[in-house]
């Protein structure tokens, strides 16, 4: 079936690091990816989206490339900062059986410290 | 500006209660959706609704019941709490298309004891 596999978390990192979240995926047909981020006490927003194979979506600094070929949707920012800590979630969406089928992956912890 | 409103943010409830957990959204969105999220397992999807009057079950949809008498509400019930309910609870709307994002509200940490 479809799913979301996100390695897993807590990632801890330094002020200025660099990021990398893995993120793969498993669908049929063709769907759209996105980057959720959750910080505390708060919902889920959108940070970023891709809708087709080779796109690249960005915002904030962080950046993902949707590759069709290995499946992938990785999440990177070239230098964090501690606002940036947070839950991450990579997800997809596609159009199955008349609706909206949005599909998460485990979500991914990141603590950025100063 | 309001977006998608959850109400309450915070309920502790016995085990046996029921509650309605409500949700809002002023965007106009035909698809409307209730999903949990527990450590570890992401957020999984209860129940969805694709437009007033159309209801339908998501991945763990036993033990709540969810109605759409307007585009504007969707709320969820539960009706006979359990402490395997214990959860955070997300309403979540969005447009028609796969393409176009989720608007989430603030969640609903909800514990049955």
């Amino acid at each position: 079936g479809d799913s979301v596999t996100q390695m897993e978390g807590p990632v801890t990192l330094s002020e200025e690091a660099f990021l990398t979240i893995n993120c793969t995926y498993t669908a049929t047909g063709y769907p759209s990816l996105f980057w959720y981020v959750q910080y505390p006490g708060e919902g889920l927003q959108l940070l970023l989206k891709a809708t087709k194979a080779d796109d690249k979506g960005s915002n904030k600094g962080f950046e993902a490339t949707y590759r069709k070929e290995t499946t992938s949707f990785h999440l990177e920012k070239g230098s964090v900062q501690v606002s940036d800590s947070a839950v991450y979630f990579c997800a997809l969406s596609l159009l199955s059986g008349g609706y909206n089928k949005l599909i998460f992956g485990a979500g991914t912890r990141l603590a950025v410290h100063p | 500006n309001a977006g998608v409103t959850q109400t309450p943010k915070f309920q502790v409830l016995k085990t046996g209660q029921s509650m309605t957990l409500q949700c809002a959204q002023d965007m106009n969105h035909e698809y409307m959706s209730w999903y949990r999220q527990d450590p570890g397992m992401g957020l999984r999807l209860i129940h969805y609704s694709v437009g007033a009057g159309i209801t339908d079950q998501g991945e763990v949809p036993n033990g709540y019941n969810v109605s759409r008498s307007t585009t504007e509400d969707f709320p969820l019930r539960l009706l006979s709490a359990a402490p395997s309910q214990t959860s955070v609870y997300f309403c979540a709307s969005s447009s028609w298309t796969g393409n176009t994002e989720a608007f989430f509200g603030q969640g609903t940490r909800l514990t049955v004891v």
